[in-house]
């Protein structure tokens, strides 16, 4: 299957500072990308989908000023957590849909922000 | 609004059972519904995809069906190995034009050696 990438896979920051966190697809072209959230012992929640070349598209009640979603290129999307607070730790994982075929999704292996 | 359950939330077994793992959702116009697996701390492994047009998709031990006018799916794994131990995740496009998934919550599987 496709690769998708994410980098850092782990980030600590003090509270008030913005981190950034990337997604890449690697052996394909993805014009849509997607950002989750998942809170210790919950689901995924979808928070965003990230357009190539257009703004991205918020889900109710994700800030969009809060989180920042920039999708420069076909195969990189960036979501900036800005002046993040402790509420904002959770595991982020981003996904990319491959547009040959099925147009199966496949999932980054996710980011652990902790917010101090 | 889509929305998805799954049951049982956890299931212990020896291994070597056969296991079926439920999905339901509440909107039947998805193009696609997806199995995954996630192991604890990590990502997401796509598991099986089945298109709406489908009935069910295999992959190895994996069996997945959709009964799409019902709104269920069923993941059936056979001959269960200590290494199919994860949480196991069902999703479904969210609807109204966006391509974004639904996810359930999930069955924590244990299988015991």
């Amino acid at each position: 299957g496709a690769v998708v990438s994410q980098h850092p896979s782990r980030v600590i920051c003090k509270s008030g500072t913005s981190v950034k966190i990337e997604c890449r697809s690697l052996d394909f072209q993805a014009t849509t990308m997607f950002w989750y959230r998942q809170f210790p012992k919950q689901s995924l929640m979808l928070m965003a989908t990230s357009n190539e070349g257009s703004k991205a598209t918020y889900e109710q009640g994700v800030e969009k000023d809060k989180f920042l979603i920039n999708h420069a290129s076909l195969t990189l999307s960036t979501l900036t957590v800005t002046s993040a607070h402790p509420e904002d730790s959770s595991f982020y994982i981003c996904s990319a849909r491959d547009p040959r075929g099925a147009y199966e999704q496949y999932f980054g292996p996710g980011t652990r922000l902790t917010v101090t | 609004k889509q929305e998805v359950t799954q049951i049982p939330a956890a299931l212990s077994v020896p291994e070597g059972e056969n296991l079926v793992l439920n999905c339901s959702f509440t909107d039947s116009a998805i193009y696609n519904l997806q199995w995954f697996r996630q192991d604890p701390g990590k990502g997401l492994t796509s598991l099986l995809l089945i298109q709406s047009s489908q009935r069910e998709q295999t992959s190895g031990r994996l069996n997945a069906s959709l009964d799409k006018s019902s709104g269920r799916s069923t993941l059936y794994i056979a001959a269960s190995q200590p290494g199919d131990s994860a949480t196991y995740l069902c999703a479904v496009p969210t609807g109204g034009g966006a391509d974004g998934l639904t996810f359930g919550k999930g069955t924590h599987l244990i299988i015991q050696p």
